[in-house]
């Protein structure tokens, strides 16, 4: 199995451009979501879903897009990059557990994106 | 200010010690994780929990609900085991929004 597949590992990008990053499981699994990660902020939601056809804003959606048309992919598109888009962004997807949340997740490698 | 609280921010310790990262949230939530990431940057999920206790080898978590608080318990602590630990709670009534605390950075020395 290849887990979870994010690609590009590395991205600059020049503000107003935009780009997709993609992201793919191969392990069936019903959530998948999208992070930023930021020097002295952590971890931040940007958006998740829970199925193929349903998406949902996490805590930082502004700038970003994102479909889930199977239940394979989840790609992330910044539709004009801008300066405060640059950061380190994970891919993550999982089971639901028996209640119907998301269970352990699997990440992927990262991208780095630096946007000029 | 955070919903999700980590402390401490640092903690060093020597190999074999016995640690305790703690995780507070303000938010009422329906499970709280547990991951962990290398210094290369790497992110492992190691607990899920929605009440009492998991373990893994030597890391055990636990929950309290009603106090709202988790902590992670690393026993016998190895150098192998220096990373940042990052809790995140899953908003009750939510089949997703996780919040994310800062992380506790631990360094373990040999």
């Amino acid at each position: 199995n290849a887990g979870v597949t994010q690609t590009p590992k590395f991205q600059v990008l020049k503000t107003g451009q935009s780009m997709t990053l993609q992201c793919a499981q191969d392990m069936n699994h019903e959530y998948m979501s999208w992070y930023r990660q930021d020097p002295g902020m952590g971890l931040r939601l940007i958006h998740y879903s829970v199925g193929a056809g349903i998406t949902d804003q996490g805590e930082v959606p502004n700038g970003y897009n994102v479909s889930r048309s199977t239940t394979e992919d989840f790609p992330l598109r910044l539709l004009s990059a801008a300066p405060s888009q640059t950061s380190v962004y994970f891919c993550a997807s999982s089971r639901f557990s028996s209640q119907f949340i998301p269970n352990i997740q699997y990440f992927g490698a990262g991208t780095r994106l630096s946007v000029l | 200010k955070n919903e999700v609280e980590q402390s401490p921010q640092n903690l060093t310790a020597q190999e074999g010690e016995f640690i305790t990262i703690n995780c507070s949230y303000s938010v009422g939530i329906s499970a709280l994780h547990w991951l962990q990431q290398h210094p290369g940057g790497g992110i492992v999920s190691l607990f899920m929990l929605s009440s009492g206790k998991k373990k893994h080898g030597r890391l055990i978590a636990t929950i309290n609900i009603q106090e709202k608080h988790s902590s992670l318990h690393i026993t016998a602590s190895h150098p192998r085991d220096s990373a940042v630990y990052i809790c995140a709670a899953l908003s009750g009534g939510s089949q997703g929004n996780l919040i994310f605390g800062k992380g506790t950075k631990l360094s373990v020395k040999p």
